[in-house]
């Protein structure tokens, strides 16, 4: 089955800093790649996505990588704040959606 | 567009007790309904995957008979934890697909369950 990783685990930064969490899969038929801002207690929050036909997508200070041949994606906040502060898990899906551990981002003002 | 609730939000119950979760999507038909658990700061894990009139999938590890999975309609499932223990003490989070893309999931608020 699909294995997900990510890392870091912990993230620190100062306030109008970039963040960068970086997730590699198992699966390449794993075809759609989400990520979710979860806050303590809520829901996983959809932030961003990308598909297998795509590089890149950007959505404002958030910017999602894939790198379909290496298994890796990426995601990238820029200008952080201290709302930003959650935990971020990437995640797979080859028919089902396969989460990474989580990244706890934690912004600095 | 696209709103998936849960029901209860919160439950504490006695050990040896069943419960009963209830996911529901309010403005679509959901045809597939996912179940995961999340245990303090970790992962999400899937417990099992229900599509509208069938048997529900489980993933390996995942007791079927004490997780009773139930998707009778369009926009409602359920998940009763049969026999709670204190190990079953967790946050339970379902999403549902189902309307655009068939990967693309929409999340319950999720219920926290304290078993004592």
């Amino acid at each position: 089955g699909e294995n997900v990783e990510q890392h870091p685990s912990t993230l620190s930064v100062q306030e109008g800093d970039s963040a960068v969490i970086k997730c590699t899969y198992s699966d390449s038929a794993s075809n759609y790649f989400p990520w979710y801002k979860q806050e303590l207690g809520k829901r996983p929050q959809l932030i961003i996505d990308i598909r297998s036909n795509v590089g890149e997508k950007k959505d404002q200070r958030i910017a999602v990588t894939l790198n379909k041949t290496a298994k890796h994606f990426s995601l990238h906040i820029t200008e952080t704040q201290p709302e930003d502060s959650a935990v971020y898990f990437c995640a797979a899906w080859g028919g089902k959606l396969q989460f990474g551990a989580g990244t706890q981002v934690v912004v600095t003002p | 567009g696209a709103v998936v609730s849960q029901h209860p939000s919160w439950v504490i119950c006695k050990s040896g007790t069943s419960v009963k979760i209830e996911c529901r999507s309010l403005d679509f038909q959901a045809t597939t309904m996912f179940w995961y658990r999340q245990f303090p700061k970790q992962s999400l894990m899937l417990m099992a995957t229900s599509n509208e009139g069938s048997k529900a999938t489980y993933e390996q590890g995942v007791e079927k008979d004490k997780f009773l999975i139930n998707h009778a309609s369009l926009t409602l499932s359920t998940l009763t934890v049969t026999s709670a223990h204190p190990e079953d003490s967790s946050f339970y989070i379902c999403s549902a697909s189902g309307q655009g893309n068939t990967d693309t999931q929409y999340f319950g608020p999720g219920t926290r369950l304290t078993v004592l």
